[in-house]
């Protein structure tokens, strides 16, 4: 079955730091891939999406590429800020017409430091 | 515009007890609905989703139940909590019809603690 591995936190880093997030997955077929974001006491946003092979996703400085040939989609930030600070979720939904339940990997605490 | 919502946002609930969370979705017509739970310090687990009134799919076999009885609301249940029930509960929903890639989006959470 689909299946979606992060790196395993927590990362701590300090302000205007570089951060990369890993996450590769297992999936038949062409799944589309999230990134989720969840600050803290609150319900899971949608950070940016990819739905094809090369599509480069980005939101709020964060970038992600769709690598089917290393079937990864790891996040980037240039530089961090205080307020980056929250748990990551890598996520893939199946490529079958009409299944968009998401596959989740176990998330990633960041704590960025001032 | 769409929003969910889903309550209550927090609770505290004795082992044997029952259990109804709801959500509700405005804004859009015949969505997919969806109950995940995570569980403290785990990833996200998708518990049902449905797909229209009255069709709901279970993805692991557990204690809880769901039930939509009309097109934008999703309840989940469970007649005898357990303590292994404890965790964050998250409604979403996305478009229906199907298109591969439709973004989910998720409400606010309820934190359930079974004592």
């Amino acid at each position: 079955g689909d299946s979606v591995t992060q790196m395993e936190g927590p990362v701590t880093l300090s302000e205007e730091a570089f951060l990369t997030i890993n996450c590769t997955y297992t999936a038949t077929g062409y799944p589309s891939l999230f990134w989720y974001v969840q600050y803290p006491g609150e319900g899971l946003q949608l950070l940016l999406k990819a739905t094809k092979a090369d599509d480069k996703g980005s939101n709020k400085g964060f970038e992600a590429t769709y690598r089917k040939e290393t079937t990864s989609f790891h996040l980037e930030k240039g530089s961090v800020q205080v307020s980056d600070s929250a748990v990551y979720f890598c996520a893939l939904s199946g490529s079958n017409f009409g299944n968009e339940k998401l596959t989740f990997g176990t998330g990633t605490r960041l704590t960025i430091i001032p | 515009s769409q929003t969910i919502h889903q309550w209550p946002a927090t609770l505290v609930q004795p082992v044997g007890s029952p259990l109804s969370l709801e959500c509700t979705v405005e804004g859009t017509s015949n969505p997919n609905l969806y109950w995940y739970r995570q569980a403290a310090g785990r990833g996200l687990q998708l518990l049902f989703y449905s797909v229209g009134i009255g069709q709901i799919s279970s993805e692991v076999p557990q204690n809880l139940s769901a039930s939509r009885p009309q097109d934008r609301q999703f309840i989940l249940s469970s007649k005898k909590l357990l303590l292994s029930d404890s965790g964050f509960y998250l409604c979403a929903w996305s478009r229906g019809q199907g298109v591969s890639g439709n973004t989910i989006y998720f409400g606010e959470g309820s934190w359930l603690t079974v004592v």
